[in-house]
């Protein structure tokens, strides 16, 4: 079936990076866009960025432009967020989601219908 | 960046109830909307998007309409299992795609 898989929980220093992954699986990797959204303990949903699955390329959320990085690799069909220069406020549980339109090459702009399960990212000293 | 103001931020009901969420976006968004129900410790669940078209497996409950900058989502009979929290979502044009700020349901 169609899914997204996310690597575990997280525990980091500030000013550490982490890289999250997604493992796509059962359906066609490059027909459709993956986003990250993230949520604060006990807060709302926050876009923070769009690749495309086709070709990689990618979309930010000004708030996080120049710490995050989003990466594709085809072969494996995982999607990779990095985060740098990790503070406090990035305490949150990240997750990936699907683009629900399949579109080739698919462009940005979709609502979100298959969705990880989430990765906590605890950022602490 | 398009805004997306949700309201109520919450609501009690009681099952059976009718009840409405309403967005407003900050311009207009020629119905690139989704309504997603998130419940503790779970992911967001895709219910409705282009405003009014049901996701797959959806109850025929759960309804959405609206144009422009103006929508909302009604749930005719609630049920035990739709106590949870609601956003909505704007996907048009250009990224960000921001969300609402949710409207937690809760029981009366």
């Amino acid at each position: 079936q169609v899914q997204l898989v996310q690597s575990g929980a997280e525990v980091k220093k500030p000013g550490a990076s982490v890289k999250v992954s997604c493992k796509a699986s059962g359906y066609t990797f490059i027909n459709h866009g993956i986003t990250w959204v993230r949520q604060a303990p006990g807060q709302g949903l926050e876009w923070l960025g769009w690749i495309s699955g086709y070709d990689g390329n990618t979309n930010y959320a000004q708030k996080v432009q120049g710490r995050v990085t989003l990466t594709t690799d085809t072969s494996t069909t995982t999607v990779y967020m990095e985060l740098r220069s990790l503070r406090s406020d990035d305490t949150a549980v990240y997750y990936c989601a699907r683009d629900r339109g399949s579109y080739y090459p698919p462009p940005p702009g979709d609502a979100f219908d298959i969705w990880g399960q989430g990765t906590m990212v605890t950022v602490s000293s | 960046d398009i805004q997306m103001t949700q309201s109520p931020s919450s609501l009690s009901a009681s099952v059976g109830d009718r009840v409405t969420i309403t967005c407003r976006a900050s311009q207009g968004i020629s119905n690139s909307l989704a309504w997603y129900q998130q419940k503790p410790g779970k992911a967001p669940k895709l219910l409705l998007y282009a405003a009014s078209r049901f996701e797959s497996g959806v109850p025929s409950r759960f309804s959405g309409s609206g144009s422009g900058t103006d929508y909302t989502l009604t749930i005719s009979s609630l049920q035990p299992e739709d106590f949870a929290t609601y956003y909505c979502q704007q996907y048009y044009s250009t990224p960000p795609y921001t969300f609402g700020q949710g409207t937690k349901l809760e029981i009366k």
